[in-house]
């Protein structure tokens, strides 16, 4: 199986700030990696596709980046509605596999 | 507009089965992988199981092969996952998805199986 390894698992960040957040996988997925914005309560939201292509309806501040084992998403200029956990995702091979979640906090 | 609505989850005893069942609308449910995503309240995505859009090419995690069977109606529009032998480690959120080819585009609003004595 595919190991996604998220970094970091929670991060403390103010409206305005830019943010990264890793994804690492456990052998080359080429740019087969989706990312996810999941809300509390709520369904994973699609916001990347192979690795950097916005998924329509994405505000702009929102990029991907990265192939083979290394990923990185990046808000530019984080607003209020961005506070939730991120997930990366492996869609080379089955298992699919997911990262473990990168939560975005209020500092 | 894409929906995506699961149905019979539920509080069950271990051992016990239940059938989860996903009605589609708002597009051509015959034209889309399917799959089945858990998650542990509190915790992360686990991928569970998939389905081709003929019925065929199915897939499931190591941890409920031989206990969970996925199947699809296209006549009916509708996912189901029969969950058998049921334990307490699969107590989850079950999420039905629609897979695009590049991850999953659209979530069901989940449907929480509790498993418990």
């Amino acid at each position: 199986d595919i190991q996604m390894t998220q970094s970091p698992s929670t991060l403390s960040a103010s409206v305005g700030d830019r943010l990264t957040i890793t994804c690492r996988a456990s052998q080359s997925i080429d740019s087969w990696l989706a990312w996810y914005q999941q809300k509390p309560g709520k369904a994973p939201n699609l916001l990347i596709y192979t690795a950097s292509i916005l998924q329509s309806g994405v505000p702009s501040r929102f990029s991907g980046s990265g192939s083979g084992t290394d990923f990185t998403l990046t808000i530019s200029s984080l607003q209020p509605d961005d506070f939730a956990t991120y997930y990366c995702q492996q869609y080379k091979s089955y298992p699919r596999t997911f990262g473990q979640g990168t939560k975005v906090e209020i500092k | 507009e894409v929906q995506l609505v699961e149905s019979g989850g539920g509080l069950i005893q271990p051992g016990g089965s239940l059938r989860l069942s996903c009605a589609a609308s708002g597009f051509t449910f015959s034209n889309y992988w399917m799959h089945w995503v858990r998650q542990v309240p509190g915790k992360g995505l686990v991928w569970v199981s998939r389905i081709r859009t003929d019925g065929t090419n199915i897939d499931y995690a190591a941890s409920v092969k031989g206990r969970f069977t996925i199947s699809r109606d296209n006549a009916k529009n509708t996912l189901f996952l029969q969950m058998n032998s049921l334990r307490v480690e699969d107590t989850a959120v079950y999420y039905c998805v629609r897979d695009w080819g590049n991850g999953y585009d659209f979530w069901g609003q989940g449907t929480l199986v509790t498993v418990s004595s």
